[in-house]
């Protein structure tokens, strides 16, 4: 049973327009997020995190929503560029980051067309 | 070198062959990790040695036994692999419970044949 959950495998967007990129947990123990951002032929290297006593963080272009009563975060680039075109995965842990344990998603595939 | 470096990029191994996939960092972490990437699934943890000492097995078959000499290195055999073991095997590194600066390598592709 997966834990995190990316129900979209792909997104395609123009440059310059907003990505949003959707997330779900269903583990009420998690209470860290982060996203990883990863280029074919490279591995997954992080990108943004969110801790549950927030529901916002933004950092330049990435900004990460989480709303926990729906366990739900979605991930906004704004605006996309195509070399933001990779595959995003969603990750999660308990513990406030203080567990190495990162349970991931399947991954979306993000498509910033020129 | 600097960050996770994994070796070798690509495999190629017969069902019946013995190989060994190496991860190495030089970030001073002393936790490390084997995930193992299939195509369309999640990323799935299969072992973390925290100080040499492996801490999680994720109930993975026998057929991959790692090894962890020392913080830096750690090293995943294989033999008798099956064909649906074929993916990306990555290995990643951090302080010990801790997620910040949880560093991944570049992966090596494995294909079973």
């Amino acid at each position: 049973d997966q834990q995190v959950k990316q129900n979209s495998p792909s997104l395609s967007v123009q440059e310059g327009r907003i990505s949003i990129l959707n997330c779900d947990y269903t583990n009420s123990m998690f209470d860290y997020f982060l996203w990883y951002k990863k280029y074919p032929a490279e591995g997954p290297t992080f990108l943004i995190s969110i801790s549950s006593i927030k529901d916002k963080n933004e950092d330049g272009r990435f900004t990460v929503f989480l709303n926990k009563s729906a366990k739900h975060l979605s991930l906004h680039i704004v605006p996309s560029q195509p070399g933001d075109s990779a595959v995003y995965f969603c990750a999660a842990t308990p513990f406030g980051g203080g567990s190495e344990k990162l349970v991931f998603g399947k991954g979306m595939k993000l498509t910033v067309n020129p | 070198e600097t960050g996770v470096t994994q070796t070798p990029r690509h495999l190629v191994m017969g069902m019946t062959n013995k190989k060994s996939l190496k991860c190495e960092q030089h970030l001073g972490h002393n936790a490390m990790y084997w995930y193992k990437q299939s195509a369309k699934k999640p990323l799935e943890l299969m072992f973390v040695y925290n100080f040499k000492e492996q801490t999680e097995n994720n109930s993975v078959p026998s057929r991959f036994s790692p090894e962890c000499p020392n913080s830096s290195h750690l090293f995943l055999h294989l033999h008798t692999l099956q064909p649906e073991d074929s993916a990306l095997y990555l290995c990643a590194s951090s302080q010990p419970g801790a997620i910040y600066g949880y560093t991944f390598g570049s992966g090596t592709r494995l294909t079973v044949v």
